[in-house]
């Protein structure tokens, strides 16, 4: 059982835009930045969204994210093939440190 | 960059030890991290060093694990006792940062390619 809750699955087809959930408390994300990880089918986890909604250099302006009170999203629009992963939020948590969701499967239909 | 290496089978109630290997920049002012995955399941922190020798652990992992530094090697390592299957998984190792004038953590960025443990006799 994760500390933050993701919803399991989540599905598109190409071109549309679908939202990605994460919940929590107020000793995690209601207090703390939340991160974003995409995972590629066999591969490691790599950084998407940091500081709620700040993206890495390379990273398409598709991709955004909110946090709001001790809940966070992560948007992907213009929905494409290659965006078929698991989706991870994570942040610190004041008493447990650092905590994940339990992933979501983007599938693209 | 981060490369893991150890053992991809150990027996139950063994201690695993993995090693990661950092290359290409500075060791210091950083936080090195264990992250495992088990199949099928979301990501979970092991813990982390600092260069200083700081260590915090997942407290429901804490009376079996230990991270250490070689920052003569430019490497970390996780040692996990009495293993149960339950510890089968894939291990990552990350670096990530913590900014004093703000109090906050940054992302775990860079990470290892992970490497598989499975537990079994």
């Amino acid at each position: 059982q994760s500390v933050l809750t993701q919803p399991p699955s989540a599905s598109g087809t190409p071109g549309q835009s679908v939202t990605i959930s994460c919940s929590g408390s107020i000793s995690n994300i209601g207090t703390n930045y939340v991160y974003w990880y995409q995972q590629l089918p066999g591969t490691a986890p790599k950084l998407l969204i940091y500081r709620n909604y700040q993206r890495p250099s390379g990273v398409p302006d598709r991709f955004s994210a909110f946090k709001s009170g001790t809940s966070a999203s992560l948007a992907i629009s213009g929905l494409r093939s290659e965006d078929e992963a698991d989706y991870h939020c994570a942040t610190w948590d004041n008493s447990l440190r650092w905590v994940f969701g339990g992933g979501t499967k983007l599938t693209v239909l | 960059q981060l490369q893991e290496s150890g053992p991809g089978l150990v027996k139950p109630s063994e201690t695993l030890s993995l090693t990661c290997t950092i290359s290409g920049g500075s060791i210091s002012s950083f936080y090195w991290t264990w992250i495992r995955q088990a199949p099928g399941k979301g990501l979970e922190w092991i813990g982390y060093i600092h260069y200083s020798g700081i260590t915090d652990y997942n407290p429901s992992l804490e009376s079996r694990v230990t991270i250490l530094l070689d920052s003569s090697k430019s490497q970390f390592s996780l040692k996990l006792r009495s293993l149960t299957a339950a510890d089968t998984a894939i291990y990552y190792c990350a670096r990530t940062f913590y900014y004093d004038s703000g109090a906050y953590w940054d992302a775990f960025d860079p990470w290892g390619q992970g490497t598989r443990v499975t537990v079994s006799s």
